[in-house]
């Protein structure tokens, strides 16, 4: 499994564009990124995940970079509901693994 | 479809007492992981379970154990509680191992030990 590093907080402004970044630098070729979120008190929840494309849900959008070291959880219209801890992950082939996260608290 | 049911919710226990958690994953889903989560260390991965077995293990003392039956439930325990296992206790269903974007988290179980 690759390890992941994310900054430990971040702002954003209600309406607009949250991105989160996230350095894999040890990413093996066939090793996916994988993003949830946790919200107060409640279980993490799965948002999405790539390998090398940019991947697009309901949810966010996943911007990888074309070497495969970094990558970008992109939320367009933040709301406050979105205020939680974000966990970027590699997990190879073990269970997933969650590191601190980054916290995204989204402003009114 | 009927989600993630941990039970109980919470549960208040004295040093030195044992503690059963158990945890119903959803309908078809064959593979059960648990996990530990404090304020300080955040959430740490306990064990993995599939098919009524232990796949994988995380960095936890022989205190902790667990196990998964036929109809893929399960159940942890945890044996001379310390005030230190105070936390919420995670228990994720997956439908197979290494479906890692297939993770749904119940509520927890809400552990506080006196």
């Amino acid at each position: 499994d690759a390890k992941t590093t994310q900054p430990p907080s971040m702002d954003c402004a209600e309406g607009r564009a949250a991105n989160l970044p996230c350095n894999h630098s040890t990413i093996s070729g066939n090793e996916y990124v994988y993003w949830y979120r946790q919200i107060h008190s409640q279980g993490p929840q799965y948002i999405i995940h790539g390998l090398k494309n940019n991947e697009t849900n309901e949810m966010a959008s996943l911007i990888i970079t074309e070497d495969r070291k970094s990558s970008t959880l992109i939320l367009p219209h933040a709301t406050l509901r979105d205020t939680a801890v974000y966990y970027c992950l590699s997990p190879g082939n073990t269970p997933l693994v969650f590191g601190k996260g980054t916290r995204l608290s989204v402003i009114a | 479809k009927a989600g993630v049911t941990q039970t109980p919710r919470y549960l208040i226990k004295t040093r030195g007492q044992q503690v059963t958690l158990s945890c119903s994953p959803i309908s078809g889903h064959r593979s059960v992981s648990w996990y530990q989560q404090t304020p300080g260390q955040g959430l740490q991965f306990l064990f993995e379970y599939f098919s009524e077995t232990q796949r994988n293990k995380g960095n936890f003392p022989g205190r902790f154990s667990g196990r998964q039956f036929s109809n893929s439930r399960s159940e942890m325990n945890v044996s001379t509680l310390e005030l230190g296992d105070s936390a919420l206790y995670l228990c994720a269903s997956i439908p197979n191992p290494g479906q890692n974007y297939g993770y749904t988290f119940g509520s927890g179980t809400r552990l506080t030990v006196v």
